[in-house]
């Protein structure tokens, strides 16, 4: 089983600055495969990026995703008051099986 | 607009069995995969299970034992059954929609709001 390691626990920034966050795979990974989330209290995650880089419906374009192998990156560029919520990294293999990482507090 | 809601008992005792109801509106459970995902402190965002509507399901392997998921798509709602609760079990329960787009890239874009279970 795939285990998604995140990083920073906590990421403590300011309203128009750059939020870079890390999603690690305990094995190399298919690009295809890696999405990320927010959440923000009381409500449902919602679906951010898919396929490593694709950004979902109605997400803004300083939402960016990156990465391969096992290392993924979710770079938010201007960071919105919007913006500060838990981050998960999601990874999906053909078991199928699906694997959310612990998260990122973006405060 | 695609909405789920999860509907169900707040407060399980142990031993016992938990049953939850998706109802799915603004999307036709015959198309796609449906999810059961919770939430909890100790375990974090864990992948229940997944159906199809004619029936094929995936459970995760840590919970096989315990689950079983159906549908009845003449109500455009799917279900979660687990069983052997204990307080390990405590969480927000959550229903989705599986999509995989024409890649093959898998996402869940729907959810429900979620429903606590208190065991």
């Amino acid at each position: 089983e795939i285990v998604l390691t995140q990083s920073p626990g906590t990421l403590s920034l300011s309203p128009g600055e750059r939020a870079t966050l890390s999603c690690r795979a305990s094995q190399r990974v298919s690009s295809n495969f890696l999405a990320w989330y927010h959440q923000k209290p009381g409500q449902a995650p919602r679906l951010l990026i898919y396929g490593t880089s694709s950004r979902a419906t109605g997400i803004p374009e300083r939402f960016s995703g990156s990465g391969s192998g096992t290392d993924f990156t979710l770079t938010i560029s201007g960071l919105e008051p919007e913006d500060f919520a838990v981050y998960y990294c999601h990874h999906y293999d053909s078991s199928p099986m699906f694997t959310f990482g612990p998260g990122t507090k973006l405060e | 607009q695609v909405q789920l809601q999860e509907s169900g008992p707040g407060l399980v005792k142990p031993s016992e069995t938990l049953s939850l109801t998706c109802t799915v509106s603004g999307a036709s459970i015959t198309r796609d995969y449906w999810s059961w995902i919770r939430q909890s402190p100790g375990r974090g965002l864990e992948w229940i299970g997944q159906i199809f509507y004619s029936g094929v399901t995936n459970y995760n392997p840590s919970l096989k034992s315990r689950v079983t998921m159906s549908a009845d798509a003449s109500k455009n709602q799917f279900s979660l059954k687990l069983t052997s609760l204990t307080a390990a079990d405590t969480a927000v329960y959550y229903c989705a929609r599986d999509c995989y787009d024409t890649s093959g890239r898998p996402y869940f874009d729907y959810w429900g709001r979620g429903t606590l279970v208190n065991v």
